[in-house]
């Protein structure tokens, strides 16, 4: 069982937004601003799309966003595209050293 | 290009030991820290390692400490992690990772299969 917990699936037609959530507790999503998130296509290696909550890497679309409220953080996607359908992982740092991710959330586009 | 690639993956029954790699190119290993995530079938992500750039802090997950050992090549621009008394429960895709001081990894590789079955 992931450490935090994301909805296994989530979808949306082209053009629209999707939001997706990653809850914790306070010792690790509510408790620090390291909240990252992945976007992983099928045999690929995972891909960095949010890191310290909100922030974006330098060329990552600036559909994606990310906020966190108490002990949950979500990934908005705007503008929905094809090449958005992907499994999309958060994690957190989770004092003492550790890390956790969640059990990621496959995206849909219709 | 940043690049990473795992390799020493393999099918070895419960007990045995197996040796991953992790090969660096397009950037110089030395300033960062570097991970090792894995993740089982159907499962999702979970992070086991982590070193910082001069192996001065080197943290494992309790599912993995005691049998793991992570260790680093600067000169070699590679990243190692052996492991121990292999189980069942070990077997994931195993990805290294470049790593932001254990928060947040920007380039990862395409990762590498380990089986532990009998």
């Amino acid at each position: 069982q992931s450490a935090l917990t994301q909805p296994p699936s989530a979808s949306g037609s082209p053009g629209q937004s999707v939001t997706i959530s990653c809850t914790g507790t306070s010792s690790d999503v509510g408790g620090y601003n390291y909240v990252s998130w992945y976007q992983q296509h099928p045999g690929k290696a995972p891909k960095l799309m949010i890191y310290d909550v909100s922030k974006r890497p330098s060329g990552v679309p600036d559909r994606f966003s990310g906020s966190k409220s108490g002990n949950t953080a979500s990934l908005t996607v705007s503008g929905l595209q094809a090449e958005d359908e992907a499994s999309y992982f958060c994690s957190s740092y989770a004092g003492n050293n550790n890390r956790v991710f969640g059990g990621g959330t496959k995206l849909t586009v219709l | 290009e940043v690049q990473l690639v795992e390799s020493g993956g393999g099918l070895v029954q419960p007990g045995e030991s197996l040796r991953l790699s992790c090969a660096a190119s397009g950037f110089t290993i030395s300033p960062y820290g570097m991970i090792w995530v894995r993740q089982a079938p159907g499962e999702g992500l979970e992070w086991i390692s982590y070193i910082n750039g001069v192996s001065s802090a080197i943290y494992y997950a309790d599912s993995v400490k005691g049998r793991f050992t992570v260790s680093r090549d600067n000169a070699k621009n590679t990243l190692d992690l052996q492991m121990n008394s292999l189980r069942a429960e070990d077997t994931a895709v195993y990805y290294c990772a470049r790593d932001r001081a254990n928060t947040y990894s920007d380039y990862w590789g395409q990762g590498s299969l380990v089986t532990v079955s009998s």
